[in-house]
C-alpha cells in the first residue's frame, strides 16, 4: 500500500506559467516532507523540504505548501522554465533523519 | 567529494545469472540506502544500513536479493538468480543528519 501518493504521472505547462505538483500521504506519523528532482540518467537531487510545524517553505521559484489536516502537500514552481522539465518525487519521513518513503513521481514538461 | 558512486552504470544479463551492484557512499555518511525504481512502483526502499549494520531489509523483495556493507566505504546488492522482473534502475544513497545524496543509478536489464 502506497503511503505517499502522486496521482498525476505527468504534467505539461507553458514556460512562464505556474507548475503545481501534488502529493498525498496516508501515514499521520510523517512529519518531514521533501521534494526531489530527477533528470534522465541521473539520481534524484534534493530540491526543497518542509517540517510539519510549518505550512509553507519558499526557496526562490520553488514553494512547498503543507496541509496537515488533508495530509496533502504541493510544490509550486513559478515561473516555470524549460530546465525544470524533470521527474519530481515527493518523499516523507518520520523525523528529518528517518528513512524516506517516496511517491511514484510526476513527470513535468515545461514547453517553451 | 565525488558524491555517491555506483557501478556499473548499465548491466545486461541473462535470466538465472548472478548480478552484483556496487556502491561507494560519501565519506563520513553513516547511513546507506538501496532503492529500486520502476514505472509501476516508483522509488522503493529495499534496505538501509546505519554504521554498516543492516537496520531494515523489509523492502527486499525475495531471498534472491541480498545486500552487504563490509565497511563504511562500500556496499553491494546481489541478485541470485536474476529474473526479467528484476529489470529496473537501482539507486544507492547515503546520508548524514538526514540529507540524502543519490548515486546515478545502475540500470539493470535481465533478458
Amino acid at each position: 500500500d502506497q503511503q505517499v501518493k502522486q496521482n498525476s504521472p505527468s504534467l505539461s505547462v507553458q514556460e512562464g506559467r505556474i507548475s503545481i505538483l501534488n502529493c498525498d500521504y496516508t501515514n499521520s506519523m510523517f512529519d518531514y516532507f521533501l521534494w526531489y528532482k530527477k533528470y534522465p540518467a541521473e539520481g534524484p537531487t534534493f530540491l526543497i523540504s518542509i517540517s510539519s510545524i510549518k505550512d509553507k517553505n519558499e526557496d526562490g521559484r520553488f514553494t512547498v505548501f503543507l496541509n496537515k489536516s488533508a495530509k496533502h502537500l504541493s510544490l509550486h514552481i513559478v515561473p516555470s522554465q524549460p530546465g525544470d522539465s524533470a521527474v519530481y518525487f515527493c518523499a516523507a519521513s518520520r523525523g528529518s533523519q528517518g528513512n524516506l518513503i517516496f511517491g511514484k513521481g510526476t513527470k513535468l514538461s515545461v514547453k517553451p | 567529494d565525488a558524491g555517491v558512486i555506483q557501478s556499473p552504470r548499465h548491466e545486461v544479463t541473462e535470466m538465472g545469472q548472478e548480478v552484483t551492484l556496487r556502491c561507494k557512499p560519501i565519506s563520513g555518511h553513516d547511513y546507506l540506502f538501496w532503492y529500486r525504481q520502476t514505472m509501476m512502483r516508483g522509488l522503493e526502499l529495499l534496505i538501509y544500513f546505519n554504521n554498516n549494520v543492516p537496520i531494515d531489509d523489509s523492502g527486499m523483495p525475495e531471498d534472491r536479493f541480498s545486500a552487504k556493507m563490509p565497511n563504511a566505504s562500500f556496499s553491494t546488492l546481489k541478485i541470485q538468480p536474476s529474473e526479467p522482473r528484476d529489470s529496473a534502475v537501482y539507486f544507492c544513497a547515503s546520508s548524514s543528519r538526514g540529507g540524502y545524496t543519490f548515486g546515478s543509478g545502475t540500470r539493470l536489464t535481465v533478458v
